[in-house]
């Protein structure tokens, strides 16, 4: 069946440093993935996006990397602040869906000062 | 996202009462997806609308649950006769149309708290 997960439930860095946050996921048909980043209190919001025939998409102070071999995704975000601090979801959609995203359980990020 | 409102953001019902969520797409949007979260949890899927039509119910409950999307007015998630497992974070998503690479937008969530 389809599953998204995550690899660690808690992710500690030094203000400063680069997290990476990874995901894997079982569907082979999944065409889309995207990373969202949940606050406390508030909803997902969206981080970035990557399509399946793509390996990897930059945007600011963050980088997905997609290794459709090993069914992998990753978040890389560079040069981690305090606001950074929440937890990031790895959500997936197929083309054979409706639209709907399944999403991962969730890494927190926990950025030491 | 911002632009998706749901309300109440806070709803506490006695075992047995009703529930009623509402969520207020974007603007212009009118495709409206419902999630649930549970305590350190993912989101999981449980019913998209598109205006007057529900397209996919395969997350929603069997009983109980029911969703609409009315030509005028907010999307509504109802839930009839909670049960304390009913508690968790109801979420609405919206977008401008269903395509696979288009943007969702969330709502705050409503969190359900039944005693």
């Amino acid at each position: 069946g389809e599953s998204v997960g995550l690899h660690l439930p808690t992710l500690s860095v030094q203000e400063g440093d680069n997290s990476i946050i990874n995901c894997a996921y079982s569907n082979s048909a999944s065409d889309y993935f995207i990373w969202y980043k949940q606050e406390s209190g508030k909803g997902p919001q969206f981080i970035i996006d990557i399509r399946s025939n793509m390996d990897k998409r930059q945007g600011q102070r963050v980088t997905v990397l997609l290794n459709k071999t090993v069914k992998h995704l990753s978040l890389q975000i560079a040069a981690t602040q305090p606001g950074d601090s929440a937890v990031y979801f790895c959500a997936e959609k197929s083309s054979g869906n409706t639209g709907k995203l399944i999403f991962g359980q969730g890494t927190t990020l926990q950025v030491k000062p | 996202n911002a632009g998706v409102m749901q309300n109440p953001r806070h709803l506490v019902r006695r075992r047995g009462q009703e529930a009623r969520l509402r969520c207020s797409p974007v603007k212009g949007h009118s495709h409206v997806y419902w999630y649930r979260q549970l305590p350190e949890e993912g989101l999981k899927f449980m019913v998209y609308l598109q205006k007057e039509n529900i397209i996919d119910e395969s997350g929603m409950p069997k009983e109980r649950f029911s969703a609409e999307f009315p030509k005028e007015g907010p999307s509504i998630l109802r839930i009839q006769q909670v049960v304390r497992g009913d508690s968790a974070a109801y979420f609405c998503a919206s977008s401008p149309q269903g395509g696979i690479d288009t943007e969702a937008f969330f709502g705050q969530g409503t969190r359900l708290t039944v005693v």
